[in-house]
């Protein structure tokens, strides 16, 4: 089972919302990744967490708070997001090790009013 | 850091012809490249990878050359289908240190049937 999954897959919020987006695998994997992808552009990374730790924070405005509750689950919390923030929101895990295969969820398409 | 250029942008081909996809990389650590597949409101799909200790991998339809001394890898589809249609993306990372991806720009694959 190479299965990510992510909540809700559309969401829409006005810029004074709070709002959080979710990523679940359970394949062991221990690195999970938050993408933001625009129309016709790749995957732009986010974060990344590795052992339920932060290791890559890639200069995200702080409006983007992201936690890894435990080693299956990632969460991304939105508070005061900009209309330039809407963008489809993708989460990939990955085996830690020399195992390199990265696994992408379906993404959460979000719009911000 | 590491830098991916892919090319060509577009890709129209007639149904049952073959489609070639060319990346290249910058850092000569970079030693697994995967290739994505992404269809319009999904997330990417892994569709096959290589890594450098291997000149060639095979799937089906689908194959991935990469050699080390140019820095280039490509994506080869024989007997291509309208389901191949999809924006194709190339990447490259180093297993040590930190994997972190680095995407290619993508190209659309259009099949005519």
């Amino acid at each position: 089972d190479t299965e990510v999954t992510q909540t809700p897959k559309h969401l829409v919020m006005g810029m004074t919302n709070k709002k959080s987006l979710k990523c679940e695998q359970h394949m062991g994997h221990r690195a999970m990744y938050w993408y933001k992808q625009k129309a016709k552009k790749p995957p732009e990374l986010m974060f990344v967490y590795s052992y339920e730790k932060l290791s890559i924070n890639e200069s995200v405005p702080s409006r983007f708070s992201p936690e890894c509750p435990n080693s299956s689950l990632l969460n991304l919390h939105l508070h005061a997001l900009q209309p330039e923030d809407s963008a489809l929101y993708l989460c990939a895990s990955r085996r830690s090790g020399n195992y390199n295969e990265q696994f992408f969820g379906p993404g959460t398409r979000l719009t911000v009013l | 850091g590491e830098n991916v250029e892919q090319h060509p942008s577009t890709l129209s081909v007639q149904e049952g012809d073959s489609a070639v996809i060319k990346c290249t990389y910058s850092d000569s650590a970079s030693n697994y490249f995967p290739w994505y597949k992404q269809e319009l409101g999904k997330g990417p799909q892994l569709i096959i990878d290589i890594r450098s200790n291997v000149g060639e991998k095979k799937d089906q339809r689908i194959a991935v050359t990469l050699n080390k001394t140019a820095k280039h890898f490509s994506l080869h589809i024989t007997e291509t289908q309208p389901e191949d249609s999809a924006v194709y993306f190339c990447a490259a990372s180093r297993t040590r240190p930190f994997n972190k991806f680095y995407f290619g720009s993508g190209t659309k694959l259009n099949v005519k049937p």
